[in-house]
């Protein structure tokens, strides 16, 4: 898993309440991804980060925010969850040569 | 939107054969990468091969890149029952900075 870990890795919430995600890399890759996995859909990019406070918006972005204050730490927010974001969250590295690395992923289910 | 498709959606083999996936793209590219993915597991980085490339193995692996026709292919030789998984292909975009992923093509080897 490339010193990829994501936590939690289960959560059950209800609508409405705020979840934060993490991704911890030990590796101090400048760059780092979020997606969600849904049946059908393969994976759609959320939320990257290109260093430190530097983030940018990808396919899916809308109702989710990410911040990056530490090279090792990318954190994904959903403000209010909402039952059409549960799905299963991977987070990602990029390594030298584009190829991807991926965590252990988090299996969220909003009710 | 998805910018790699792959086909099948769904593949089922005997043990020893050989399994063929293909992926279609869009847009122009910097490389395509192929992922594999165990059933709850995160993806694992396979091959990659650059838009100026035309052919590339890997062990067991031999991976097409027809830019001509946006298309890649994915050959796995002499499957085994561990290559039961789910493959990904995924492309960049010409920033390399967002990859988007094809919805995958479900591989059964039977023993």
């Amino acid at each position: 898993d490339a010193g990829i870990t994501q936590s939690p890795r289960h959560k059950v919430t209800e609508t409405g309440t705020p979840v934060t995600l993490r991704c911890h890399q030990t590796e101090n890759h400048r760059y780092m991804y979020w997606y969600r996995q849904d049946p059908g859909h393969g994976l759609r990019l959320i939320h990257y980060s290109y260093g430190v406070k530097d983030t940018d918006k990808g396919e899916v972005s809308d109702g989710y925010s990410v911040s990056r204050s530490k090279t090792e730490d990318f954190l994904l927010t959903l403000e209010s969850a909402t039952s059409s974001q549960t799905s299963v969250y991977f987070c990602a590295i990029r390594g030298l040569f584009y190829e991807q690395y991926f965590g252990p992923g988090t299996r969220l289910t909003v009710t | 939107s998805q910018q790699g498709e792959e086909d099948p959606q769904a593949l089922s083999i005997q043990e020893g054969e050989n399994a063929t996936m293909n992926c279609s793209y869009k847009t122009s590219i910097n490389n395509l990468q192929w992922y594999r993915q165990n059933s709850g597991r995160g993806l694992v980085h396979l091959i990659l091969i650059r838009s100026n490339e035309r052919e590339k193995h890997s062990g067991r692996l031999r991976v097409t890149l027809d830019t001509s026709k946006k298309s890649s292919s994915l050959l796995i030789t002499a499957s085994r029952a561990a290559d039961t998984a789910s493959y990904f292909c995924a492309t960049d975009a010409l920033n390399n900075n967002d990859m988007r992923f094809g919805a995958g093509t479900r591989l059964t080897v039977k023993p």
